[in-house]
């Protein structure tokens, strides 16, 4: 079954610290996979997406089809980037469109 | 300004008593969902829609009912409420175009009280 895995509820680090947030998946196919966050009284929104091979906001994500991963990484942590991230996986559907797995989203928490 | 709108925020409601969940989008998006938040399992899609009259179950479906008859609205309805559907529900819309490239624009959320 497609699924995907954040094995951190909470991941809390010093600010200048790096940051590796984890995102497995289990998809026969070809994943597309995405980061969402969601800042503390803000709606959840697109940080980055796997295809488009982008950084935002200083936050890097390679998706490593060897070891089904999609790890969310930043090299040095700011404050305000602490919010809740989710990893999401698109699968096409039979119907000619999408449906969206999440996964259960880490707490990032930069300390000062 | 371009959004993704919900209505209420904030509901309280007792066991069996049916109610909707609005939700719109002022983008021209063809595709809608319905997410729930509960802590400890994330976001789950409760149902999709495509376009005008075309919906699909995403993975939590029971218990729910949506409906698409306009472009811009996709309410969620829940016809006899019960306390396991206590929950922050989410809407979301982007535009189907299905390329990689695309962006879910997701409302505040609607948290749900069911006693």
């Amino acid at each position: 079954a497609q699924r995907v895995t954040q094995p951190e509820k909470l991941l809390s680090v010093f600010k200048g610290a790096p940051v590796e947030l984890k995102c497995n998946y289990s998809y026969s196919g070809s994943p597309e996979l995405f980061w969402y966050v969601q800042y503390s009284r803000q709606r959840l929104q697109l940080l980055l997406r796997h295809i488009s091979r982008e950084s935002i906001k200083g936050f890097t994500a390679d998706l490593n089809k060897g070891e089904t991963s999609f790890h969310l990484k930043k090299p040095f942590a700011q404050e305000e980037d602490s919010a809740m991230y989710y990893c999401a996986l698109r699968l096409p559907t039979t119907s000619g469109t999408y449906k969206y797995i999440f996964g259960t989203g880490t707490r990032l928490k930069v300390l000062a | 300004e371009a959004q993704v709108t919900q209505n209420p925020r904030y509901l309280i409601t007792v066991t069996g008593k049916k109610l909707t969940v609005t939700c719109s989008q002022n983008m021209n998006h063809e595709y809608m969902s319905w997410y729930r938040q509960d802590p400890g399992l994330g976001l789950r899609q409760i149902y999709y829609s495509m376009n005008v009259e075309v919906t699909d179950k995403g993975d939590v479906p029971e218990g729910y009912k949506v409906s698409r008859k306009e472009k811009r609205n996709f309410p969620l309805i829940l016809e006899s409420p019960s306390p396991n559907q206590t929950s922050l529900y989410f809407c979301a819309s982007r535009e189907n175009s299905g390329g990689a490239t695309d962006t879910q624009y997701f409302g505040p959320g609607t948290r749900l009280t069911v006693l």
